[in-house]
């Protein structure tokens, strides 16, 4: 079955400290892990694509087969990092692209 | 460009009363999608299309239809609504084949009671 798991609902941290942000995926194939951002009162976005293996915003992820993970990390986190983080998987399914979320982890940076 | 814009923002309805929720998207993009997203869950896909005049079930299709008249819009309809359908709405587009990124809209709050 293709599920994405994200065990943390709620991360609290302060700034300036690290940041790993826990996602761990099950699919019999080969994956595309994004990392979905939604900041208060704004829309869902796209953070990252492990394929692109680009920094955002200081955040990256890097995707490990063996322990079917793709954790998202930041050495130093900001207060204006906090929000709602999704991790998802896209894999083929009825011939069709789609994304499965996780549920989600809010992160919250304080001063 | 105002990208993906959905309608109404905000809705209470009583069980039993019907609804249709319209998403709309200047980008030209094939792939259109239903979420909803409720505490705990993250976003589960409830219908998506990927042309006009084309429809599929998602993860949780019950109580919902959907329509793809004209290949900008996509409508999200429930008949006979239920508490259970209290939550937060989603739609996304994306590209066909070449586009990876779901852009989504602002999202509609629905309360039934």
């Amino acid at each position: 079955a293709q599920r994405v798991t994200q065990p943390e609902k709620l991360l609290s941290v302060f700034k300036g400290a690290p940041v790993e942000l826990k996602c761990n995926y099950s699919y019999s194939g080969s994956p595309e892990l994004f990392w979905y951002v939604q900041y208060s009162r704004q829309r869902l976005q796209l953070l990252l694509r492990h394929i692109s293996r680009e920094s955002i915003k200081g955040f990256t992820a890097d995707l490990n087969k063996g322990e079917t993970s793709f954790h998202l990390k930041k050495p130093f986190a900001q207060e204006e990092d906090s929000a709602m983080y999704y991790c998802a998987l896209s894999g083929l399914s009825g011939g069709y692209n789609k994304l499965i979320f996780g549920a989600g982890t809010r992160l919250a940076v304080h001063p | 460009n105002a990208g993906v814009t959905q309608t109404p923002k905000f809705r209470v309805l009583k069980t039993g009363q019907s609804m249709t929720l319209l998403c709309a998207q200047d980008m030209n993009h094939e792939y259109m999608y239903w979420y909803r997203q409720d505490p705990g869950m993250g976003l589960r896909l409830i219908h998506y299309s990927v042309g006009e005049g084309t429809t599929a079930k998602g993860e949780v299709p019950d109580g919902y239809n959907v329509s793809r008249l004209k290949k900008q819009n996509f409508l999200l309809g429930l008949e006979s609504a239920a508490p259970s359908q209290t939550s937060v709405y989603f739609c996304a587009s994306k590209m066909a084949l070449a586009g990876y990124e779901q852009y989504f809209g602002p999202g509609t709050r629905l309360t039934v009671t």
